[in-house]
């Protein structure tokens, strides 16, 4: 069954420092999306995309933030100078429409120390 | 702001009981979608409700939403240990972006 990959698993990094996660969404979905969860909190939109470029972004998404669809496959979520409450399980959700329902990738761990 | 709201927020039970969780909202949304997750891992979509009044079943599982499309139930017959784990509910707007309940962790025990 098709399923959205996310890398790494799991991402230590250091307060300031750039990172960059990776997906690669159900091969013929055309949204995608960004979600992280904080833990023990609510699962919060990020961002969502379409057609290489972003069509609605959350408060959270500042300039820190930035997504690129950079070949046919991969989706990725970078963020410039990570701070420490930047630590969170991000996922990444991909639909086929925009009136289809999302499946998720298993999220990527990140910790900022 | 809590667009969705869910209850119970835990909830311990024994294999073989009926049970039924809630998702409720001031807000109309035109889907909701209901998710299971496990610790660790990403919300796995269970099923999605479109039409107020609508009910879907997935083996043991009974989905509603109301006919407002405010709100949402969850009914589990004949729990099993398998059933365990965080159950989400999202409602969307244009399925562009999701809001998500704070979930309802259910133990079913053997």
């Amino acid at each position: 069954e098709p399923e959205v990959t996310q890398t790494p698993s799991h991402q230590v990094t250091q307060m300031g420092q750039e990172v960059i996660l990776r997906c690669v969404p159900i091969s013929n979905h055309l949204y995608f999306y960004w979600y992280r969860q904080i833990l023990g909190q609510k699962v919060e939109f990020l961002v969502s995309f379409y057609n290489n470029e972003i069509s609605e972004k959350s408060e959270i998404f500042d300039d820190q933030f930035s997504v690129e669809r950079p070949d046919g496959s991969n989706f990725t979520l970078k963020i410039r100078s990570t701070k420490l409450e930047d630590s969170a399980m991000y996922f990444c959700a991909s639909s086929y429409t925009e009136n289809t329902e999302a499946f998720f990738g298993q999220g990527t761990r990140l910790t900022v120390v | 702001t809590q667009l969705l709201e869910q209850s119970p927020q835990f909830l311990s039970i024994q294999e073989g009981e009926n049970l039924t969780v809630y998702c409720n909202s001031s807000s109309v949304f035109s889907s909701l979608q209901w998710y299971r997750q496990e610790p660790g891992e990403g919300p796995v979509l269970l099923v999605t409700v479109v039409t107020g009044g609508e009910v879907k079943k997935l083996k043991r599982l009974t989905f509603q939403f109301g006919d407002a499309r405010k709100d949402s139930s969850l009914h589990i017959t004949a729990a099993q240990p398998g059933d365990t784990g965080l159950y989400l509910c999202a409602g969307s707007y244009n399925f562009n972006k999701f809001y998500f309940g704070s979930g309802t962790k259910l133990n079913v025990k053997p």
